[in-house]
């Protein structure tokens, strides 16, 4: 398994600003995945998150409104910018450890835009 | 693409008692199959997961089982217990891919 961690794990955020949230693990992981999780919802992939290129991101969700980045194998990056109320969920990193399809993880940022 | 419906949306049983959560697919791709458990404010929990060459597999109070001619699998909680009151989320794996499709989750509760 892996141990995933992730910053801030709440915030509170005005409309019209950005938070970006950090997501780290314990050991070197193949894939890094970013999932949105509205209210009383299921997990909705945002995109994978791959090491020295640009992130591959899922229908609906394009690069402006969620940069990622990921410097190495282990740190990620997802940011929420120009944030509305809408955008209020729970936001969890996601790692597959070396090819096994098994993913775990993080304990997610719970983000709430007023 | 994939696409996984999950029911009951809430299970309410007796302490003691079995607890089934079911989860059809539609891509018949599809090889592998996770249970996540969510408490609440906490990320979700992998608990078992499947593969396509398995039919059933079981971890002490937990089984899954799958029948890929229907396209089904199945999550049977055995012996509840209150710690078992969660979210539980089943997922499909697309073949070839790494990209995991979630049910709409399974709000169980387990009664004293």
């Amino acid at each position: 398994s892996a141990v995933i961690s992730q910053k801030p794990s709440r915030d509170i955020c005005q409309r019209g600003t950005s938070l970006t949230i950090q997501c780290q693990v314990d050991s070197q992981v193949t894939m890094m995945f970013w999932y949105r999780q509205q209210p009383g919802q299921s997990l909705t992939l945002i995109a994978t998150a791959n090491q020295g290129s640009e992130a591959t991101y899922e229908s609906g969700f394009v690069i402006d409104k969620f940069p990622i980045s990921r410097p190495n194998l282990t740190f990620s990056t997802l940011t929420v910018s120009n944030m509305s109320p809408e955008d209020s969920s729970i936001y969890l990193c996601s790692v597959e450890v070396v090819s096994s399809d098994t993913q775990y993880f993080g304990p997610g940022t719970r983000l709430t835009v007023l | 693409g994939e696409n996984v419906e999950q029911h009951p949306s809430t299970l309410s049983v007796q302490e003691g008692d079995s607890a089934v959560i079911k989860c059809t697919y539609s891509d018949s791709a599809s090889n592998y199959f996770p249970w996540y458990k969510q408490e609440l404010g906490k990320g979700p929990q992998l608990i078992i997961d499947i593969r396509s060459n398995v039919g059933e597999k079981k971890d002490q109070r937990i089984a899954v089982t799958l029948n890929k001619t229907a396209k089904h699998f199945s999550l049977h909680i055995t012996e509840t217990q209150p710690e078992d009151s969660a979210v539980y989320f089943c997922a499909g794996l697309t073949g070839g891919g790494n990209k995991l499709t979630f049910g709409t989750g399974t709000q169980l509760k387990v009664e004293l």
